[in-house]
């Protein structure tokens, strides 16, 4: 299996609600990312884990907390978002975070496209 | 610190003809470059990586990039453009800070006339 699974493709929620975004590999991955993208941008890094671990929170609002229960699954829990946070939100995962080897290649998702009415 | 300037906003080429898209990076030290893919609606995928091994790289679906530290570039090229093709290309650096980071540039969009 050489995929990242994203579920759902496409979320629309008020402003109001509590949903979650799910990401699953199962490379054996021990990184796990999310990452923004805007119409039209470039994406952009939210968080990291390493090992089940946060490594990196990019100053993500805190409407946004993501979760890691295990090294094959990522979730990022959505609540009392703004319109401006409609976006496509992208899983990665890589072998590990350093730098070492080129191995540490980032394989993505196809993406959950959020709308927030 | 380390970044990645993408030269052109949007190319369009005819089917059949060259494809070129330009890269600059800034680094402080040898980096490691990716040139990923995005078609509508999709997420994104890795064309070629360059991690200093051999400075020209070849890809997928007959891309290749060459590493030139003189001119600090890393241009993706292809030499005869598909309809396929039709796509958004971002130019990446990997930064590390604690955990590694992807930087992307702002893109280019590819379009391919019959």
């Amino acid at each position: 299996d050489t995929e990242v699974t994203q579920t759902p493709k496409h979320l629309v929620m008020g402003m109001t609600n509590k949903k979650s975004l799910k990401c699953e590999q199962h490379m054996g991955h021990r990184a796990m990312y999310w990452y923004k993208q805007k119409a039209k941008k470039p994406p952009e890094l939210m968080f990291v884990y390493s090992y089940e671990k946060l490594s990196i929170n990019e100053s993500v609002p805190s409407r946004f907390s993501p979760e890691c229960p295990n090294s094959s699954l990522l979730n990022l829990h959505l609540h009392a978002l703004q319109p401006e946070d409609s976006a496509l939100y992208l899983c990665a995962s890589s072998h590990e975070t350093g730098a070492s080897s080129g191995a540490n290649v980032l394989t993505f998702g196809a993406g959950s496209r959020l709308t927030v009415l | 610190a380390q970044s990645v300037t993408q030269l052109d906003s949007h190319v369009s080429v005819s089917e059949g003809t060259p494809v070129l898209l330009r890269c600059n990076y800034s680094s402080s030290y040898s980096p490691s470059l990716f040139w990923y893919v995005q078609h509508p609606n999709k997420g994104l995928q890795l064309l070629l990586k360059y991690t200093s091994a051999a400075t020209l790289v070849k890809g997928i679906n007959g891309f290749e990039a060459e590493f030139k530290k003189s001119e600090t570039s890393f241009h993706l090229t292809k030499p005869s453009a598909h309809m396929s093709d039709a796509a958004e290309y971002f130019c990446v650096v990997r930064v590390i800070q604690g955990a590694q980071k992807l930087v992307f540039g702002q893109g280019t969009r590819l379009t391919i006339n019959p």
